[in-house]
């Protein structure tokens, strides 16, 4: 594999259930980031990690809880979510925080019913 | 806070004509300018980056933007259009003032019409 996958592709699930979504990077790099893209809204941040320590938490709630072992590899666990949490969840990551280009991988298209 | 204008949620133009969408940013310091594309079902994947250097930066598939530092604006734009370029695009601007913190516009739809 190379670049930036994620897993699922796809998930559905209740406002009861708890589920996680995962990043893996392949570049070596040493941020990582999650971002939410839902229809008609820019894209926003959620989180950012920089050699496996959150450096950003973009005033999400508690409900969406990141984790990141190693630098390769990102997390967001999710429970009781609410319907308007459904969304395109992209991860990606960097050479360095910021400044560098960030590298996207396909999103998890997650419902929420 | 810095901001992204995309004029346009919306453009279409025929197969071999011109593509212009337009990005306006708010910031008072030079920033580094990014272009992403999304194809359906995908990522965002780089266009191109402005960093300060050559105004006029040059990406992959033909396209490329102009930084105009007195319009703060960074247009993209490709002389002919090929129906492989219906995609959602992305004007991003590094926010200085937020440890370089990515602001991403709200996207703009090309349609290319055979």
């Amino acid at each position: 594999e190379t670049g930036v996958t994620q897993t699922p592709r796809h998930l559905v699930m209740g406002m009861t259930n708890k589920k996680s979504l995962k990043c893996e990077q392949h570049l070596g790099h040493n941020a990582m980031y999650w971002y939410k893209q839902s229809a008609k809204k820019p894209l926003e941040l959620m989180f950012v990690y920089n050699f496996k320590e959150q450096t950003e938490n973009n005033s999400v709630p508690s409900r969406f809880s990141p984790e990141c072992p190693n630098s390769s590899h990102l997390f967001l666990h999710l429970h009781t979510l609410q319907p308007e949490d459904s969304a395109l969840y992209l991860c990606a990551s960097s050479q360095e925080i910021f400044t560098d280009t960030q590298y996207f991988g396909p999103g998890t298209r997650l419902t929420v019913l | 806070a810095q901001s992204v204008t995309q004029l346009g949620s919306h453009v279409s133009v025929s197969e071999g004509a011109l593509v212009l969408l337009r990005c306006n940013y708010s910031s008072s310091v030079p920033p580094y300018l990014f272009w992403y594309v999304q194809y359906p079902n995908q990522g965002l994947q780089l266009l191109l980056k402005y960093t300060s250097a050559a105004t006029l930066v040059k990406g992959i598939n033909g396209f490329e933007a102009e930084f105009k530092k007195s319009e703060t604006s960074f247009h993209l734009t490709k002389p002919s259009a090929h129906m492989s370029d219906a995609a959602e695009y992305f004007c991003a601007v590094s926010d200085v003032n937020a440890g370089n913190m990515l602001t991403f516009g709200g996207g703009t739809r090309l349609m290319v019409k055979p």
